[in-house]
Order: C-alpha cells, then sequence, then structure tokens
C-alpha cells in the first residue's frame, strides 16, 4: 500500500505570510494527488487536484506542485480565511483507492 | 447546484450496525461515484471506499472489507453506507463526497455535511 506523509504537522504563521506544506508519497505516484482544506466542524473542501490544478472557486493565492513522490501545497499571502488543516490524497488508477496523507494544521 | 445531504446523528451500541445515507441532487447520479470518508474525533480523515452509481461496483478500505456495505438507489439519487459490527473506535463522523474520475485527475469536488456516528454502551 501507498503511504502519504506531510510535514511539518502543524505550523504558526501570520497573515501575508507564504506557506508551503510538503507531502510524500511511499511510491511514485506520477501527479495522482490532491489536496483538500478542513475547518473545523466543517466537511473538506477540494483545493488542487492533478497536483497543480485549482479547484472551481479556490483562490489563485493556492498553487500545488510536483510529481512522482515529492510535492507541495503554497499559500502565497495567508489570509485569515486559510486557518485550517490541510490533506493531500493520493489515488491509485486500479484498483481506484485513496489514501489521505495526516494532515498540516496551519494556526495564527 | 450539487448537494448531498447527509443523514442525521446516531448513537449505537457496541456490535450493533449503522446505516448512514446520502441524498444528492443537482447532478446525474450515475455519472459520479460516491465516496465515503470517516474522521475519528480529532483525527485525520480516512478513507473508507466508493461505489459507482452506474454498475454498482464498489471498493472498500482493506481494514473495512466484511464489515462495510455501500449501496446506491438510483431512483431517489441517494448512496448509503452500512458498518455493521461496531466498536468504540467506530466512533466519528462520516462524510460522502461526489467522486470525479477523468483524464485530469480522480478527486472528491463535493461533500456532505458529516453524519456523527456514536459507538457506546
Amino acid at each position: 500500500d501507498i503511504q502519504m506523509t506531510q510535514s511539518p504537522s502543524s505550523l504558526s504563521a501570520s497573515v501575508g505570510e507564504r506557506v508551503i506544506i510538503s507531502c510524500q508519497a511511499s511510491q511514485d505516484i506520477d501527479k495522482s494527488l490532491n489536496w483538500y482544506q478542513q475547518k473545523p466542524g466543517e466537511a473538506p473542501k477540494l483545493l488542487i487536484y492533478g497536483a497543480s490544478t485549482l479547484g472551481a472557486g479556490v483562490p489563485s493565492r493556492f498553487s500545488g506542485s510536483g510529481s512522482g513522490t515529492d510535492f507541495t501545497l503554497t499559500i502565497s499571502g495567508l489570509q485569515p480565511d486559510d486557518f485550517a488543516t490541510y490533506y493531500c490524497q493520493q489515488y491509485d488508477a486500479l484498483p481506484w483507492v485513496f489514501t489521505f496523507g495526516p494532515g498540516t494544521r496551519v494556526d495564527l | 447546484q450539487v448537494e448531498l445531504e447527509q443523514s442525521g446523528p446516531q448513537v449505537k451500541k457496541p456490535g450493533a450496525s449503522v446505516k448512514v445515507s446520502c441524498r444528492t441532487s443537482g447532478y446525474t447520479f450515475i455519472h459520479f461515484g460516491v465516496t465515503w470518508v470517516r474522521q475519528v474525533p480529532g483525527q485525520g480523515l480516512e478513507w473508507m471506499g466508493w461505489i459507482n452509481p452506474y454498475n454498482g461496483n464498489t471498493v472498500y478500505a482493506q481494514n473495512l472489507q466484511g464489515r462495510v456495505n455501500m449501496t446506491t438507489d438510483s431512483s431517489t439519487n441517494t448512496a448509503s453506507m452500512d458498518l455493521r459490527s461496531l466498536i468504540s473506535e467506530d466512533t466519528g463522523v462520516y462524510y460522502c463526497a461526489r467522486y470525479v474520475w477523468s483524464v485530469s485527475g480522480s478527486y472528491l469536488d463535493f461533500w456532505g455535511q458529516g453524519s456523527v456516528v456514536i459507538v457506546s454502551s
């Protein structure tokens, strides 16, 4: 099974800062990597799919990059609404299995 | 607009079964998959499996094989997830999400609001 790790597990940042979150897969997953944002008490929200494609309605300050085993989510200019937990998630085309990373909490 | 509306909170005893439903609207039900994800209190997201409403095919997480069953009803555009032989570690919030698979990727683009399941004696 493919394992996903994220770093850091949590970070503190200020409004306006650039934040970078890393996600690593235990084996090559090409660009089969998505990012989600979750706020307390809410369902997750899709941010990025296919490693770098912005989800519908997602602000352009969010960007994703990477392929193979190493991926990053960048928030360029942190906004008050961005304090949340971020999860990466890989998908195996066959047998159509998803795996989430452990999450990165972004605090003020 | 796309919406996924889930059933309400439930309290179950260990060893019992729970059924969580997810009523969808705003899109053609059989054209997208439905995935189930759960979250134990204070923990991360755990993928449980998914179902293709077009043909009923399912894929389940290995650790839930034999305890979980996912079904759909195309007449009501509703997906359901049954989990049996409940243990306290099954306590958490259960989410359904629309599963998109395309040439540009596979992802979960719309989510239900979550259904709380508490397993307690």
